[in-house]
């Protein structure tokens, strides 16, 4: 069964500071899909990154970078120089086939607060 | 081009009503999902909607039923509603559905049950 495992309920960071969020997955397929996902006050998730399970190379886009380790079966997500807009909460989820069908599984997220 | 839309946006039922909430998928998308959100915690897949039929369900009860649209917009029905279906009901679109696809949300609808 997937499962996903987001430990840090809550982060408050100061801002300009960095803060990783860790995200942790447990699957048995070996094709398999990881996203971050934002979700502000106002309720509607936001898309950040998608990573395939074949490709390991860290991805930075401006202030986020990612950490996909295979063998550690993490996908951790750093925001660089906080920002008060990067307050949300964050969700990471796996993606897999399921009766060739896409099934997502989310964690239960991380809570950023960024302080002025 | 307009992303997933819900409606509505926030409602209030009592217990043991029935509730339809409403989503039309992001232009071009043929896939929609359901997942109810509790207070403080991850998104709880309900079930997916494929070509206008059922393809994969979460661990919900029948009291979950769902319908897609030959326009692939979808509806979400909650019958014998219970205080703890209170919770942010949320819709998602994709093209097919493949484990490598975006899953684009709502906004959700806020469903209170008294």
């Amino acid at each position: 069964a997937q499962k996903v495992t987001q430990a840090q309920t809550e982060i408050s960071v100061v801002e300009k500071e960095d803060v990783t969020l860790d995200c942790v997955y447990e699957t048995r397929d070996t094709t398999y899909y990881l996203f971050w996902y934002k979700q502000p006050p106002s309720g509607e998730l936001v898309f950040l990154i998608r990573r395939n399970s074949f490709d390991e190379q860290n991805e930075i886009s401006g202030r986020y970078s990612w950490n996909f380790q295979k063998s550690t079966s993490s996908f951790n997500f750093t925001i660089t120089a906080s920002q008060v807009v990067d307050s949300a909460v964050y969700f990471c989820a796996l993606s897999e086939y399921s009766g060739g069908y896409q099934k997502v599984t989310f964690g239960t997220g991380t809570k950023l607060q960024v302080i002025p | 081009d307009a992303g997933v839309t819900q409606s509505p946006t926030h409602l209030i039922k009592t217990r043991g009503q029935q509730v339809t909430l409403r989503c039309s998928p992001k232009s071009g998308h043929d896939t929609v999902s359901w997942y109810q959100q509790a207070l403080g915690q991850g998104p709880q897949f309900i079930f997916q909607y494929y070509e206008e039929e059922e393809r994969q369900r979460g661990n919900f009860p029948d009291r979950f039923s769902g319908h897609q649209f030959p326009n692939y917009s979808s509806e979400l029905n909650v019958n014998a509603l219970l205080l703890g279906d209170s919770a942010l009901y949320l819709c998602a679109s994709s093209l097919q559905t493949l484990a490598k696809n975006i899953q684009y949300f709502g906004a959700g609808t806020r469903l209170s049950v008294l």
